[in-house]
């Protein structure tokens, strides 16, 4: 499977300020999503990146509060803006593989804590 | 409604037994997919199993296996000899063909492997 990474691993962050979390994987995967993973939660999909396009978004997401650049196809970011405490959780980047399933792979995570 | 539920939020177990975690999920899709994946503390998901709703026989990986039954919709995973490495959250996940490629997680099983 696909080797993802993410940097930061974790930050505090303060109130207001924005956090640009980075995902690589070492192979070109058409489709990266976010997910974010709020303390306790479960996950819940953010955006789907394609390559060359805009991301699209779920419901309750919208691009002003997380915008999502993918600019290759084995790179992409995620920025948190005008945080609150509220944005604290982990954030994790996947990618789908075409095997039995398409199932996801995911990278290591990044923890935001929000203060 | 839910579409993936898992009723046990927590669960002890004694190292070298068998362990069942529980999953149920709700979809019209007569095309889907199903997943399990666990979470160690570290926070990072790992892809365990897959189980596609046209697959005649139950999916297994090592000690892993999915107790697909079709008519319940239900998709139990099944840990046998667990380890004290076992101990993590554990997430159901389902894929429907009409989603757009996208996975929908349960509440997640804390599973605690005791000595």
């Amino acid at each position: 499977s696909a080797v993802i990474s993410q940097k930061p691993s974790r930050d505090i962050c303060q109130r207001g300020t924005s956090l640009t979390i980075q995902c690589q994987v070492d192979s070109q995967v058409t489709m990266m999503f976010w997910y974010r993973q709020q303390p306790g939660q479960s996950l819940t999909l953010i955006a789907t990146a394609n390559q060359g396009s805009e991301a699209t978004y779920e419901s309750g997401f919208v691009i002003d509060k997380f915008p999502i650049s993918r600019p290759n196809l084995t790179f992409s970011t995620l920025t948190v803006s005008n945080m609150s405490p509220e944005d604290s959780s982990i954030y994790l980047c996947s990618v789908e593989e075409p095997g039995q399933g398409y199932e996801q792979y995911f990278g290591p995570g990044t923890r935001l804590t929000v203060t | 409604a839910q579409k993936i539920t898992q009723t046990q939020p927590g669960m002890f177990v004694q190292e070298k037994e068998a362990v069942t975690l529980d999953c149920t999920y709700d979809t019209s899709d007569p095309s889907y997919g199903l997943f399990w994946y666990k979470q160690p503390s570290s926070g990072e998901m790992i892809f365990l199993i897959y189980q596609g709703s046209y697959d005649q026989q139950n999916a297994t990986e090592g000690r892993y296996s999915l107790n697909f039954q079709k008519a319940r919709k239900s998709a139990n995973l099944v840990i046998s000899a667990s380890q004290l490495g076992d101990s993590a959250m554990y997430f159901c996940a389902m894929r429907e063909a009409y989603r757009d490629d996208k996975i929908i997680f349960g509440k997640g099983t804390r599973l605690h492997i005791l000595p």
